[in-house]
């Protein structure tokens, strides 16, 4: 039981590079999430997937397009990078999300530090 | 809008107590603590829900103000090991994500 892997887990892009960021959880979750996180900025939820066929915008999803794959995968693509996207990247999921504010716990990946030069 | 932690950082010896503070501007539904070691992953801790339930860490304590939307984290009798910056994560009303606060960097020392 890996619970929820990410790769890479380093990578330095140059401007304008494309890549993916791959996720993927065997807990049987149904909900996938990507944050990022910045130094004094605490994690950003970027897109979320509630459930298998469905993703929705978060609070800076401005630059990222995600795909949900299948129920175990959920990766993250960066079209064109640039250095506001330097960051580290975690993956999370849980067994449901959090409509009607309940929710059960995240786990998350061990991240994927990205640097934009 | 992300919850509002306090303080920002702060340093125990061991054994003492530390209380972390959770606030939002909205109606909370649910609050979540989590605790990240320097390059690592979050880590759950905790969950309070609207309503008085409780689903978290055997040592680790928190209490919800539903009227005042504040939460507070109890760290008692503090070892080594509870060094790292600790987040709370807040469900507002008719929400559907998690959306953390800035963090509080906790450090014990001999």
């Amino acid at each position: 039981n890996a619970g929820v892997t990410q790769t890479p887990k380093f990578q330095v892009l140059k401007t304008g590079q494309s890549m993916t960021l791959q996720c993927a959880q065997d807990m049987n979750h149904n909900s996938m999430y990507w944050y990022r996180q910045d130094p004094g900025m605490g994690l950003r939820l970027i897109y979320y997937s509630a459930s298998e066929g469905t993703t929705d915008k978060g609070e800076v999803p401005n630059g990222y397009n995600v795909s949900r794959l299948n129920k175990r995968e959920f990766s993250l693509r960066l079209e064109s990078a640039a250095p506001s996207q330097t960051s580290v990247y975690f993956c999370a999921s849980s067994i449901k999300g959090f409509s009607g504010g309940r929710g059960e716990t995240q786990y998350f990946g061990p991240g994927t530090r990205l640097l934009v030069l | 809008q992300q919850p509002v932690q306090s303080p920002q950082a702060v340093i125990l010896r061991e054994g003492e107590d530390a209380v972390i503070n959770c606030s939002s501007s909205k109606a909370l539904y649910s609050v979540h603590w989590y605790r990240q070691k320097h390059g690592e992953a979050p880590v759950f801790l905790m969950i309070l829900l609207k309503g008085g339930e409780q689903k978290g860490h055997e040592k680790i304590s928190a209490s919800f103000n539903e009227k005042k939307q504040q939460s507070s984290l109890y760290l008692t009798a503090s070892q080594l090991s509870y060094s790292g910056t600790y987040f709370c994560g807040t469900v507002t009303g008719g929400g559907n994500k998690l959306t953390f606060g800035t963090g509080t960097q906790l450090k014990v020392e001999l």
